[in-house]
């Protein structure tokens, strides 16, 4: 199957900071991406669909200032938490759909952020 | 919108069969999906079934969709300790919409 991967899998940072996560697809071309939150035992809730060349669409309740996404190739989107305090500290996966021969969505194997 | 129901828990006896179920409220979600999640990894996919379909089965896994009630159910066969994890129904209108997630269903295999 389709492979999605994202850099770094896991990262310490310190309040204040801001944090960049990459999510790549590696052998199809993304045309829209997702990225999502989960929170410690619970389950994913959806932050922003990415699509590749125009502005990300956040949900409502996510800051688009605070979570800004970059979808500038068919290969690579970005999310970046700016300003990171230990509310933000959780694990944040994404999706790529690649709109070919299938219609599945692809996960990557997420990212732990934790913020002192 | 659409909202994905679990129950949140099960055990089962290592070489019983597992049974997790799931409900679902839009009738057009068109693709539903189960999801593993060992702990602290990301997700990996285990099946999906289209709306189209009753049933879908792939080795020790067995998909059934009763679209009618909107229930959806994974059985594994041959439950393993290794089938030890949290499992997510997902479902959605097509692969370019957002995946909605049940909260999970974590699996516990006693051996």
């Amino acid at each position: 199957g389709a492979v999605v991967s994202q850099h770094p899998s896991r990262v310490i940072c310190k309040s204040g900071t801001s944090v960049k996560i990459e999510c790549r697809s590696l052998d199809f071309q993304a045309t829209t991406m997702f990225w999502y939150r989960q929170f410690p035992k619970k389950s994913l809730m959806l932050m922003a669909t990415s699509n590749e060349g125009s502005k990300a669409t956040y949900e409502q309740g996510v800051e688009k200032d605070k979570f800004l996404i970059n979808h500038a190739s068919l290969t690579l989107s970005t999310l970046t938490v700016t300003s990171a305090h230990p509310e933000d500290s959780s694990f944040y996966i994404c999706s790529a759909f690649s709109g070919r021969g299938g219609d599945t969505q692809y996960f990557g194997p997420g990212t732990r952020l934790t913020v002192l | 919108g659409e909202d994905v129901e679990q129950s949140l828990f099960l055990s089962v006896r290592e070489g019983d069969s597992s049974v997790i179920n799931c409900t679902y409220t839009d009738s057009s979600s068109t693709y539903l999906y189960w999801y593993k999640q060992e702990p602290g990894a990301g997700l990996q996919l285990l099946t999906y079934i289209f709306s189209n379909m009753d049933m879908k089965q792939d080795q020790r896994l067995t998909v059934l969709l009763n679209k009618k009630d909107k229930h959806l159910s994974l059985r594994i066969a041959d439950t393993q300790t290794g089938d030890s994890a949290i499992y997510f129904c997902a479902g959605t209108r097509s692969g370019n919409t957002p995946l909605v997630f049940g909260k999970g269903t974590r699996l516990s295999v006693i051996a």
